[in-house]
């Protein structure tokens, strides 16, 4: 099992709708999670930490659900900005070394 | 302020040849990775620093792979006799923290734009 799986999508969903996706991780000691976004091209640039008692920007809300070790990432009344690629990012930290762990990311795209 | 920044942004090599890519991280950072992403995928963990020190190569592909951080500083990941399957974005990332029991927050990743690496 990989340590950080998302689905590939790609999530084609038209202008206005709901979307969600998850990623789930298989280190349940991971401390922290976030959610990074990825235009073609581009550099990832963060989109929102997930903290336990999930939280919400604007119309984006991201939550963790330890117990499934899940966290998903629901974004509101979609733009057509916000077709991109959502890269899920999990830290175990401990041990020697911390090193973050990136998922393959969720490609999503948006039509009018 | 100054965000990450990678130089250069395009480089084309033969095969063979060696490459040099330097990354500059934000001033006071004192974690640094590198990561590489093929077209259309993933990002590939390559090495990380903390400080001057990588406690973690495990994602160094091979030998010919090597990186160093220098006054806690800049960086510069080098390929030596480089292969076509090099050829990749690598990107540098840093960070206020290595993320060990630090407060969330620090430990986000800002990213340099990325050197587009090329072996012909």
């Amino acid at each position: 099992r990989k340590e950080v799986e998302q689905d590939p999508g790609p999530f084609n969903v038209p202008e206005g709708a709901t979307v969600a996706f998850n990623c789930t991780y298989s280190n349940s000691a991971s401390q922290s999670f976030f959610w990074y976004r990825q235009d073609c091209r581009k550099e990832p640039k963060l989109l929102m930490s997930v903290y336990s008692s999930g939280n919400e920007d604007g119309r984006f809300t991201a939550q963790l659900n330890r117990a499934s070790q899940y966290i998903s990432l629901l974004i509101r009344d979609s733009k057509l900005s916000d077709s991109a690629t959502y890269l899920c990012v999990v830290n175990p930290v401990g041990g020697s070394a911390s090193k973050i762990i990136f998922g393959s990311g969720t490609r999503l795209s948006i039509r009018p | 302020g100054a965000g990450v920044s990678q130089s250069p942004s395009n480089k084309v090599t033969e095969k063979g040849k060696d490459v040099e890519l330097r990354c500059d991280p934000i001033s006071g950072h004192t974690a640094l990775y590198w990561y590489r992403q093929s077209l259309g995928q993933g990002l590939e963990f390559l090495i990380y620093f903390q400080g001057n020190s990588a406690p973690d190569k495990s994602g160094l592909p091979s030998d010919r792979f090597s990186a160093e951080r220098t006054g806690g500083s800049v960086s510069t990941l080098t390929i030596q006799r480089t292969q076509q399957e090099d050829s990749a974005v690598y990107l540098c990332a840093s960070s206020l923290t290595g993320g060990r029991g630090a407060p969330l927050i620090s430990d986000t990743q800002y990213f340099g734009p990325g050197t587009r690496l090329t072996v012909l």
